[in-house]
């Protein structure tokens, strides 16, 4: 199966700032069948990210996703207050479908 | 507006069997873009693909727990169901119903709120 490692286990930074969210995989995904999701306690994950690029219904623009091949990368250009939770990242390209261990984003 | 909930007991036993049903509602289960999926998630722990259905039954397991999972699914009532056997304290977690679009294993896109399974006697 494909290990998705993220990089870094938390991430400490201000209202305003940009956040770079990295998903390092073991092998290639294939297709860039990957997804981010953002998920705050005691809430299901919700999904923010499909196809590595390509923004889920409804979420704001100042997310984005990029990458292919084994290294990917969320980006939050301005971060809001409501942005700060835990982000996991996904590849659907092979079975099992697999999920990194996770990045939390905390106020600094 | 699709809704996911879940069902079921709270609390297993060791070496028993947990059932979970899913309710799917504003939308129907039969759509041919979709699988339907579990998730679970270990307190403080990250996430764990179960398993998926597809409406016409067809199923795929994660290998990690294929021995002791079924999911089934029932159109007539827009439901589908988890059964996992000989449960130990490991399998205490958080589990979720989910939608999964039909591109590969496919992204989740919609969730139910979760249902917390201890495993205890």
């Amino acid at each position: 199966e494909i290990v998705l490692t993220q990089s870094p286990g938390t991430l400490s930074l201000s209202p305003g700032e940009r956040a770079t969210l990295s998903c390092r995989a073991s092998q290639s995904v294939s297709s860039s069948y990957l997804a981010w999701y953002q998920q705050k306690p005691g809430q299901a994950p919700r999904l923010l990210i499909y196809g590595a690029s390509s923004r889920a219904t409804g979420i704001p623009d100042r997310f984005s996703g990029s990458g292919s091949g084994t290294d990917f990368t969320l980006t939050i250009s301005r971060l809001e207050p409501e942005d700060f939770a835990v982000y996991y990242c996904q590849q659907y390209g092979s079975s099992p479908c697999t999920f990194g261990q996770g990045t939390k984003l905390e106020i600094k | 507006q699709l809704q996911l909930q879940e069902s079921g007991p709270g609390l297993v036993k060791p070496s028993e069997t947990l059932s979970l049903t899913c309710t799917v509602s504003g939308g129907s289960i039969s759509s041919s873009s979709y699988y339907w999926g579990w998730i679970r998630q270990p307190p403080g722990k990250g996430l764990e693909w179960i398993g998926s259905i597809y409406y016409s039954g067809s199923t795929y397991y994660n290998p990690s727990l294929k021995s002791r999972v079924t999911i089934s699914v029932d159109t007539s009532k827009n439901q589908f169901s988890l059964k996992l056997s000989s449960v130990t304290a490991a399998d205490t977690a958080v589990y979720y119903c989910a939608r999964l679009r039909v591109f590969g294993v496919g992204w989740a896109g919609n969730w139910g709120q979760g249902t917390l399974v201890t495993v205890s006697s």
